[in-house]
């Protein structure tokens, strides 16, 4: 399957900072990702497909002004949380899709004090 | 919405078969049953996933009722490295659609 690497595993910034996780591809050209969120003891929720060279698709409710998402290369999609607040606190998880299932970066934990 | 139904919450001794099930009576005819688990503070990990048939592999096998209304992941020989949280997702297996997350149950493994 493929393999995906997501950084920063945690990142702690201060209110009113941006913060740009990354999620490559290593091996496998991924026209599409996924962004997601996970609250604690919570389930993911899907926030937005980000597509390679196209805008993205945000879920219903989730703000594309403050959640922005780039997928300039085959190989890389970023979101930006910007202007970050103390409910931006998560755990944000990256995924693309393969022929057997969908490959999951490992994460990314935001702390926002 | 999810269109899985799984039980909260699981526990199960350690070196026996863990057995997980999962309710997708709306299951269309295009869509597999996936199954996923998430260990703490991770991404999730794929496992294994199927149509109609049963399927096995080096984690788990995966039975599925005849009607694919319902599915059951079995662990065989269940160790602690195992206690994780188990999500079963139905997506048709084309494209790039989306995985839509349940609840999923959280299985412990009990030493």
């Amino acid at each position: 399957g493929a393999v995906v690497s997501q950084h920063p595993s945690w990142v702690i910034c201060k209110s009113g900072t941006s913060v740009k996780i990354e999620c490559r591809s290593l091996d496998f050209q991924a026209t599409t990702m996924f962004w997601y969120r996970q609250f604690p003891k919570q389930s993911l929720m899907l926030m937005a497909t980000s597509n390679e060279g196209s805008k993205a698709t945000y879920e219903q409710g989730v703000e594309k002004d403050k959640f922005l998402i780039n997928h300039a290369s085959l190989t890389l999609s970023t979101l930006t949380v910007t202007s970050a607040h103390p409910e931006d606190s998560s755990f944000y998880i990256c995924t693309l899709g393969g022929d057997r299932g969908y490959t999951f970066g490992s994460g990314t934990r935001l702390t926002v004090v | 919405d999810a269109k899985t139904t799984q039980p909260t919450s699981m526990d199960c001794a350690e070196g026996r078969a863990a057995n997980l099930p999962c309710n997708h009576s709306t299951i269309s005819g295009n869509e597999y049953v996936y199954w996923y688990r998430q260990i703490h503070s991770q991404g999730p990990q794929y496992i294994i996933h199927g149509l109609k048939n049963n399927e096995t592999n080096e984690m788990a096998s995966l039975i599925i009722t005849e009607d694919r209304k319902s599915s059951t992941l079995i662990l065989p020989h269940a160790t602690l490295r195992d206690t994780a949280v188990y999500y079963c997702i139905v997506r048709a297996n084309f494209g790039n659609e989306k995985l839509t997350f349940g609840t999923g149950t959280r299985l412990t493994i009990i030493p």
